[in-house]
């Protein structure tokens, strides 16, 4: 397992449109998690899951965000009516509830641009 | 509600010279500390974390970082610095119960110069 995985790496699209974007965590990792990082900022927290509970959203995360874990292993955040402001890179990480390590492991991001 | 602050945005450094990156944190319960790297449209990796014991805590590349509860800081050093350091560097805070949700700083810009 060589670490988390997103895709796609980079998506352009036109106002309005919506995009998906997937996350496979490292395997034997229960949680998952979402950040959107905006140029010249540090990662902001959206959304994380349990397994496929979603255990916490946060208040960035509007009505046209929307995060799914049905099986508990891959993720994916669609943005529906993507405006310019939704233009960021969006960062998922994983880790394991049990153990004392409460290290988080990031993927290498999805840009967006909504052009 | 917890808060990091990283007051400087963007620190240049001769290369082999030493560096600092300063952290300051809020919080009202007790909380775990990290340092995490960005490179160039990369994720973020891991370079050291304090969760208990020791206050002086060493990670990757010859970075450590002391933790400072008195001062609610955490800041990341290097007595010699190499081109290769140059990246995006986040602290970040989380709480020691629960999940492993992080907030992070706005980051500090380390740029090497030859």
């Amino acid at each position: 397992d060589t670490g988390v995985s997103q895709d796609p790496r980079h998506k352009i699209t036109k106002r309005g449109q919506n995009v998906t974007f997937r996350c496979d965590p490292i395997s034997e990792h229960n949680r998952l998690y979402w950040y959107r990082q905006t140029l010249g900022q540090g990662p902001e927290f959206l959304t994380y899951f349990q397994n496929e509970a979603q255990l916490e959203k946060s208040r960035l995360l509007s009505d046209r965000f929307s995060a799914e874990r049905p099986k508990g292993s891959f993720s994916t955040l669609e943005i529906q009516r993507t405006e310019q402001g939704d233009s960021a890179m969006y960062l998922c990480a994983s880790s394991l509830s049990e153990g004392t390590h409460r290290e988080l492991f990031f993927g290498e991001g999805s840009r967006l641009t909504v052009l | 509600a917890q808060s990091v602050t990283q007051l400087d945005s963007q620190v240049p450094v001769f290369e082999e010279a030493p560096v600092e990156l300063r952290c300051n944190y809020s919080s009202s319960v007790s909380v775990y500390l990290f340092w995490y790297v960005q490179y160039p449209n990369q994720g973020l990796q891991l370079l050291l974390k304090y969760l208990s014991g020791s206050t002086l805590v060493k990670g990757i590349n010859g970075f450590e970082a002391e933790f400072n509860k008195s001062q609610t800081s955490f800041h990341l050093r290097k007595p010699s610095v190499h081109i290769s350091d140059t990246a995006e560097y986040f602290c970040a805070v989380s709480n020691n119960f629960g999940n492993e949700k992080l907030t992070f700083g706005t980051g500090t810009r380390l740029t090497i110069i030859p």
